[in-house]
């Protein structure tokens, strides 16, 4: 059975940063595309970060290129997201996702809670 | 950029009624690679549909897919109780991959 384990969500200051992790198993991480899908109160979906089976490339939507890195590591089956200089409009719940470009979003983490307040 | 819109975006009926929902792509999906998802109150959302048209394992075969190009549907031949839920459609094609803004599907 395909897993995903989000955590390190929290309340964190505007400005401050935060380091979510996912850790996979039930299926060949290192064969996959991985993706960070977060979704704010109430409003719809957005991928905001992807990353390829082997690192090779990188996505990051315009709302969060240069704030945010993504990075995994295929011994451990873990996916992260660093996120530094968070804004109010990045409150949401972030899920870790099996998928990217032209391959099946199938599997979604439960999801962790990040809100941006002071 | 790929902008996916949903219509309606809020479709009301009755347990075992029929329920059309469509997705609208402002360009063509790159060889179909379009999908659906169902997210109920406080879940993460669930890969119903890809391809279009193939049904994800274990859903139930009432959901189906359809269209090509620009124009997608979902469509649930008789709503069950559990089928009341927001629904995505998502576009996995090109880069950036993009969601539409979600069809909610309530009791009447």
């Amino acid at each position: 059975e395909v897993q995903l384990l989000e955590s390190g969500g929290g309340l964190v200051q505007p400005g401050g940063s935060l380091r979510l992790s996912c850790v996979a198993s039930g299926f060949t991480f290192s064969s996959y595309t991985m993706s960070w899908v977060r979704q704010a109160p109430g409003k719809g979906l957005e991928r905001v970060s992807g990353i390829t089976d082997n690192s090779g490339d990188t996505y990051y939507a315009d709302s969060v290129k240069g704030r945010f890195t993504i990075s995994r590591d295929n011994f451990k089956n873990t996916l992260s997201l660093q996120m530094s200089s968070l804004r109010a409009e990045d409150t949401a719940v972030y899920y870790c996702v099996k998928g990217g470009t032209r391959e099946t979003f199938d599997h979604w983490g439960q999801g962790t809670l990040v809100t941006v307040s002071s | 950029e790929i902008v996916l819109t949903q219509s309606p975006g809020t479709l009301c009926l009755s347990p075992g009624e029929r329920a059309t929902l469509s997705c609208r792509a402002s360009q063509s999906v790159s060889s179909n690679y379009l999908g659906w998802f169902q997210q109920r109150p406080g879940q993460a959302p669930r890969l119903l549909i890809y391809g279009a048209s193939s049904r994800a394992t274990g859903i139930p075969d009432r959901f189906s897919g359809s269209g090509s190009g620009t124009d997608f549907t979902l469509t649930i031949s008789r709503l069950e109780p559990e089928d009341f839920a927001v629904y995505y459609c998502q576009q996995y094609g090109s880069s950036p991959v993009t969601f539409g803004g979600g069809t909610k599907v309530e009791i009447k």
